[in-house]
This record gives structure tokens, C-alpha cells and sequence, in this order.
């Protein structure tokens, strides 16, 4: 069962655009929900993270967007550039107090931005 | 920049082999995670160590996988025997802050391919 589902699979986006990547969940207990980029041979690295208490976190070109209601979160990253084509994987995490929480994937987007 | 080593990059291996892949995380962090990412799709944890302790081993065939990590600091993950499906790419991960998933880093992990 799949904790997280992300949408699209792959995206192809113009130099310049903006590219918009959407993720969704069902478990309340979710509290926390970071980006993840990976780039080919590569392991995941952390883009940018958000927690339910903002709706809306920015860092540079990269921008979360947190619906609590909705269970919803979507990446946005504006004017795309050729260099961000990679996968970003959304995922969700519920902290469990002085231990860790597990850390659930969505399925990733394959964003190209073409030049 | 500290970074999380992993080896070997590439395994082939033949189906009912044994395989283990190595892990050592960056310096002081005391939590180390063992991910497998199929292709196409978002890492899935397999174990988490917080120092020499698992924390989380619930998703490891234990059949056929085991993780140690001794002294606290690098970790191994054996698969014994191989099979098919478990061509895939192991990542370890490495955190430095109990109770804060967002410090998360990852090694470029290990491509196994059994045939």
C-alpha cells in the first residue's frame, strides 16, 4: 500500500517554467514532509522540508505548498533550469517521540527541462 | 563536505549467492537507515540503527537479509541467498539528530543485479 502518492510520473518542462510536482496522503499522524532530488547514479539528496504548521515554505527557485484539509502537498519550481532535470521523490514522515520516524516515498516524478 | 560512503557501486552476483554491501556513514552521526530503491520507483527502508541498536527492521526479509553494525559506526547488509527480485539499488543513509528525520543524508548507494 502505497503511503504516498506522487503525480506525475514524469514532467517535461521548458527553460524558464515552472514545474509543479503533487503529492497526497492518508495517514493524519504525518507530520512531517520533505522533497528529495536524485540525480543518476546518485543517492536522494534533501531539497527542501515542511511541517503542517505553515502552508506554504520557499527556499530560492523551490517552493512547498501544504493543504492540511486536503492531505495534500505539491513541489513548484520556478524558472526551471536544464541542471534540475532529475527525479524528486516527495515523502512523509510521523515522528514517534524520542525515536525516528520512518521516512515513506512517494513513487517519484522525472523531470526534463529543456533548454 | 562529510559524505556517506557505500561499496561496492555495482554488484552482479548469480540467483542463491550471497552478497553484503558496506556502509559508513558521516562521522558522529548515530543513525544509519538501509534503503532499497527498485527501479522507477521511491527508496523503502529496510532497517534503522540507532547506534549498535535496530530500531526498525520491519520491513527486512529476515529470511534472507541481515544488517549489523557492531560498534555503532559502519554498517553491513548481507543477502543470502540472492534472489531475482532482489535486483535493486541498496542506499544507506545516514542522520545526526535524534528526532529529526529532515537530517537525513544519503550515499550513492549500491546497484546489485542478480541473475
Amino acid at each position: 500500500q502505497q503511503q504516498v502518492k506522487q503525480s506525475p510520473q514524469s514532467l517535461i518542462v521548458q527553460k524558464g517554467g515552472i514545474s509543479i510536482i503533487n503529492c497526497a496522503y492518508e495517514n493524519t499522524a504525518f507530520d512531517y514532509f520533505p522533497w528529495y532530488q536524485q540525480f543518476p547514479g546518485k543517492g536522494p539528496a534533501l531539497l527542501i522540508a515542511i511541517r503542517p504548521d505553515v502552508s506554504e515554505k520557499k527556499e530560492g527557485r523551490f517552493t512547498i505548498s501544504f493543504n492540511k484539509s486536503a492531505k495534500q502537498f505539491s513541489l513548484h519550481i520556478m524558472d526551471s533550469q536544464p541542471g534540475d532535470s532529475a527525479t524528486y521523490f516527495c515523502a512523509a514522515s510521523a515522528d514517534r517521540g524520542s525515536t525516528l520516524g520512518r521516512l515513506y516515498f512517494g513513487r517519484g516524478t522525472q523531470l526534463t527541462v529543456w533548454p | 563536505e562529510a559524505e556517506v560512503a557505500q561499496s561496492p557501486r555495482y554488484k552482479i552476483t548469480e540467483k542463491s549467492q550471497a552478497v553484503a554491501f558496506w556502509c559508513d556513514p558521516i562521522s558522529g552521526h548515530a543513525t544509519l537507515y538501509w534503503y532499497r530503491q527498485i527501479l522507477g520507483q521511491g527508496p523503502e527502508l529496510l532497517v534503522q540503527f540507532q547506534d549498535e541498536s535496530v530500531v526498525d527492521d520491519s520491513q527486512l526479509p529476515k529470511d534472507r537479509f541481515s544488517a549489523e553494525r557492531l560498534k555503532g559506526v559502519d554498517s553491513t547488509l548481507k543477502i543470502q541467498p540472492a534472489e531475482l527480485g532482489d535486483s535493486a539499488m541498496y542506499l544507506c543513509a545516514s542522520s545526526s539528530a535524534a528526532g529529526l528525520v529532515e537530517t537525513q543524508y544519503f550515499g550513492p548507494g549500491t546497484r546489485l543485479l542478480v541473475l
